[in-house]
């Protein structure tokens, strides 16, 4: 399929974690980059490839993949990370995929 | 370090031609990388539109092929964006953004431009 799934919305407690899940059969080919957008603000790269975080990305944020699921982990979430999340890869033929989006909401 | 920055009209009317351009800062496109162009609908997800490399190879959204191009111009540092016959569905912030490919990664992206399609 040429789709990537995401839920559409995740809570967790504040301090706790959150996996934050994107599903396609691309995913078995190519590694999911993930964004963070905040209201009225453009996208910030937080994780790529198999898991790796730009320079300024705190390491509470990790990823992994697993057969067609790629997950974004937050490990002690903090209310900073209440943003929406989206993933980001390939179709069969190359090209670029979004996810329709999670919204995190930190209690 | 890397900045982009849109610019073009906030507003097209219906059938028109959509045209935004992105200015680069910190890094000569000559260099390397790809440049994108990515869209978002008032309150909806984020949509790729199409890439470039320094060279002028294009890769664009099957679903917009036939309305878009997408050129480069190295000598002002900068990319461009053309959507050809536009509807109100076209109405989004329009990003554009440097793209690595393999890993792939969209790093850093412009602040946007909202471009909304009225008569």
């Amino acid at each position: 399929s040429s789709e990537l799934t995401q839920d559409p919305a995740v809570s967790v407690a504040l301090g706790q974690t959150v996996r934050i899940t994107c599903q396609g059969d691309s995913l078995r080919s190519y590694y999911a980059s993930w964004y963070q957008q905040k209201p009225g603000q453009a996208p910030v790269l937080v994780i790529y490839g198999k898991n790796n975080r730009p320079s300024g990305i705190p390491d509470r944020f990790s990823g992994s993949s697993s057969g067609n699921t790629a997950s974004l982990t937050i490990t002690g979430a903090q209310a900073e990370d209440e943003a929406d999340y989206y993933c980001n890869s390939r179709d069969s033929s190359g090209n670029h995929l979004f996810g329709g989006g999670t919204k995190l909401t930190v209690l | 370090q890397v900045q982009l920055q849109e610019s073009g009209p906030g507003l097209v009317k219906p059938s028109e031609t959509l045209s935004l351009t992105c200015a680069v800062s910190g890094y000569s496109i000559s260099s390397g990388y790809y440049w994108g162009w990515i869209r978002q609908p008032p309150g909806k997800g984020l949509e790729w539109i199409g890439s470039i490399y320094h060279s002028g190879s294009t890769y664009y959204n099957p679903s917009l092929k036939s309305r878009v191009t997408i050129s480069v111009d190295t000598s002002k540092n900068q990319f461009s964006l053309k959507l050809s016959s536009v509807t109100a569905a076209d109405t989004a912030v329009y990003y554009c953004a440097r793209w690595r490919n393999g890993p792939d990664w969209f790093d850093p992206w412009g602040q946007g431009t909202l471009v909304t399609v009225s008569s």
